[in-house]
């Protein structure tokens, strides 16, 4: 399967643990996005990458949040000292730099704070 | 401040019969619109787009329409099909920069037999 892997699918953790989740996008795929989805929600935008550069990040990622795409290859994020308000979906997209805009999404991992 | 806006939670159509959801925007800097497809468990999938230089796209079963006056599309899946039960999302973005998506709430289809 060469789509967009995410890794784990589910996270439970208690309040206050750091947590930290991998995102392996298509192989030729040099923009890579996180968005996190709430219940009844569409997804929202967290932050994306070019190659290893983190070009944009939205306000809705406070300085708990931290990304990484280390090569330019797959990604990371991490949520330190999780709140329970950060429970959601997190979900990975990555695309082509080009004029089509579709973006392939992976499974997402859930993250439940207890 | 909900930039893109799907104002039907839910859409019971019969098989066979023609599905049509509706999407609303706010930001007329928007000038490229993707529709998605999720099931429960998965990420969402691309079902089909259009540029805003375009008022219409068709894709098989999959028709979308597009009114910049009314800052307005629709997608019309025709025959509809029991596979087609899930959740559709819209979404917005521009040709340049980040390309980021804004998406709506979703509208849950289901169709029946």
């Amino acid at each position: 399967d060469t789509g967009v892997s995410q890794d784990p699918r589910h996270k439970i953790t208690k309040r206050g643990q750091n947590v930290t989740f991998r995102c392996d996008p298509i192989s030729e795929h040099n923009r890579l996005y996180w968005y996190r989805q709430t219940l009844g929600q569409g997804p929202e935008f967290l932050t994306y990458f070019q190659n290893e550069a983190q070009l944009e990040k939205s306000r809705l990622l406070s300085d708990r949040f931290s990304a990484e795409r280390p090569k330019g290859s797959f990604s990371t994020l991490e949520i330190q000292r999780t709140e329970q308000g950060d429970s959601a979906m997190y979900l990975c997209a990555s695309s082509l730099a080009r004029s089509s805009n579709e973006q392939f999404f992976g499974p997402g991992t859930r993250l439940t704070v207890l | 401040d909900q930039q893109v806006k799907q104002n039907s939670p839910s859409l019971s159509v019969q098989e066979g019969r023609i599905s049509i959801l509706n999407c609303d925007y706010t930001n007329s800097m928007f000038d490229y619109f993707l529709w998605y497809k999720k099931y429960p468990a998965e990420g969402p999938t691309f079902l089909i787009s259009i540029s805003s230089i375009k008022d219409k796209n068709e894709d098989g079963r999959f028709t979308v329409f597009l009114n910049k006056s009314a800052k307005h599309l629709s997608l019309h899946i025709v025959p509809s099909q029991p596979g087609d039960s899930a959740v559709y999302f819209c979404a917005a973005t521009t040709e340049g920069g980040a390309q980021k998506l804004v998406f709506g709430q979703g509208t849950r289809l289901t169709i029946n037999p």
